[in-house]
């Protein structure tokens, strides 16, 4: 079954800190996974995508990691801000021939506090 | 939330009615697709489209119908068939389905 599983389902950390979000998938086969931020009632925004061969992508405090081979992504957040209160959401493409291509986590919700 | 709007942004409706959720985008992307949220869960497909006259079923389409007639529009309706309505509605586009996917605001529909 495909599966994407996020860890932990929520964080609250210190306004300055770093944090690590987790994300397992199961998903076959496997085209690219993606990394969305979600604020509360809106549509979630694009962070990162990353293809198989594709080890770290960074998008400004934000660093994506993948290992293919154990099926796992990370999400670092560097000296986060406050604006950084939302929800993370993995994602994982099976590319355009698998129909219903996408399978999405369920999400960490992070919560920033000054 | 790019060139993809929704309307309204809140929805009350009454058990028993079908009701249309609007999609508009102008971004000339050629795949659309509307999504379920359900608190603490995944988003879930119900409906997606790669071309104009052509939409597949996702996930979770029972309840749920749409159209594509023309490219910039993707509506949604919840009919009174949907057993549990009451959910925060996503549409969204890409230029194709492989490609990276451009977020609506999303719906909040309550049926009561």
């Amino acid at each position: 079954k495909n599966q994407v599983e996020q860890s932990p389902q929520s964080l609250i950390i210190l306004e300055g800190k770093n944090c690590t979000l987790q994300c397992n998938y199961t998903v076959s086969p496997f085209s690219n996974l993606r990394w969305y931020k979600q604020d509360t009632g809106r549509g979630p925004v694009s962070l990162t995508i990353m293809t198989f061969s594709e080890n770290t992508k960074s998008n400004g405090r934000y660093t994506a990691t993948l290992d293919a081979d154990t099926k796992q992504s990370s999400l670092h957040i560097t000296a986060s801000q406050l604006s950084d209160s939302a929800s993370y959401i993995c994602v994982v493409s099976r590319g355009e021939n698998a129909g219903n291509m996408l399978t999405f986590g369920g999400g960490t919700r992070l919560m920033v506090k000054p | 939330d790019g060139g993809i709007t929704q309307s309204p942004k809140y929805l009350f409706r009454k058990e028993g009615q079908n009701v249309t959720l609007s999609c508009e985008q102008n971004l000339n992307h050629d795949a659309m697709y509307w999504y379920r949220q359900d608190p603490g869960q995944g988003l879930r497909l119900i409906y997606y489209s790669q071309i104009v006259n052509d939409f597949q079923k996702g996930d979770i389409a029972e309840g749920y119908s749409v159209s594509r007639e023309k490219k910039e529009s993707f509506p949604l309706t919840v009919t009174s068939a949907q057993k549990n309505p009451t959910a925060f509605y996503l549409c969204a586009s890409s230029p194709r389905v492989t490609i990276e996917q451009y977020f609506g605001p999303g719906t909040r529909l309550t049926v009561t």
